[in-house]
């Protein structure tokens, strides 16, 4: 089956810079691939997804990128403000079953 | 995903019990799903649902169980076979077989008395 894989696992950035966030998937048939964003306590919140007839979506400070050929995909924040920080995670579906997600990567925005 | 609640928010259950978990949605969606969430860990697949009085196991079902008798309901059932039941499980829905866009329950939290 899809195994997804995501790093870094933790990530500190000062307010107002760049973070990036990566994910690899296994199964070349995928190609739906959604972030979501969890605050502490509160359910998965999607942010944004790609379908891999894109290589590239935005919207507003966040963006994700396609590399089908690579079997990777990654999330783009810029300007970074305090009410990012969050658990992000990653998925991957080929559309025959449900998602398989990353584990997460724990974003800490430093005012 | 303000179209699915779950409750209760909190459960206790006691050695050797089952307990039931609602999830109910108002979103008129064919497929939902119930994931794990452990501490510091990610999202894994319990069941899922494609379809009314349909469902498939999916990484972890063993110890529980599910029925899907409406397509607005999709209760979980953690057994006694259940060793280890404590964590955060999340229910969720997607609008067709594709099983794509996938919105989110608030959550219940179990705990083992």
């Amino acid at each position: 089956g899809e195994n997804v894989e995501q790093h870094p696992s933790t990530l500190s950035v000062q307010e107002g810079d760049s973070a990036v966030i990566k994910c690899t998937y296994s199964d070349s048939a995928s190609n739906y691939f959604p972030w979501y964003k969890q605050e502490l306590g509160k359910r998965p919140q999607l942010i944004i997804d790609i379908r891999s007839n894109v290589g590239e979506k935005k919207d507003q400070r966040i963006a994700v990128t396609l590399n089908k050929t690579a079997k990777h995909f990654s999330l783009h924040i810029t300007e970074t403000q305090p009410e990012d920080s969050a658990v992000y995670f990653c998925a991957a579906s080929t559309g025959r079953r449900a998602l398989t997600f990353g584990s997460g990567t724990r974003l800490q925005v430093q005012p | 995903d303000g179209g699915i609640t779950q409750s209760p928010k909190y459960l206790f259950r006691k050695e050797g019990q089952n307990v039931t978990l609602s999830c109910e949605q108002n979103l008129n969606h064919d497929a939902m799903y119930w994931y794990r969430q452990d501490p510091g860990q990610g999202l894994r697949l319990i069941y899922y649902s494609q379809i009314v009085n349909d469902f498939q196991k999916g990484d972890i079902a063993e110890g529980y169980s599910v029925s899907r008798e409406k397509k607005e309901s999709f209760p979980l059932t953690v057994t006694s076979a259940q060793k280890n039941p404590t964590a955060f499980y999340l229910c969720a829905s997607s609008a067709d077989r594709r099983q794509e866009t996938q919105y989110f329950g608030p959550g219940t939290r179990l705990l083992v008395l």
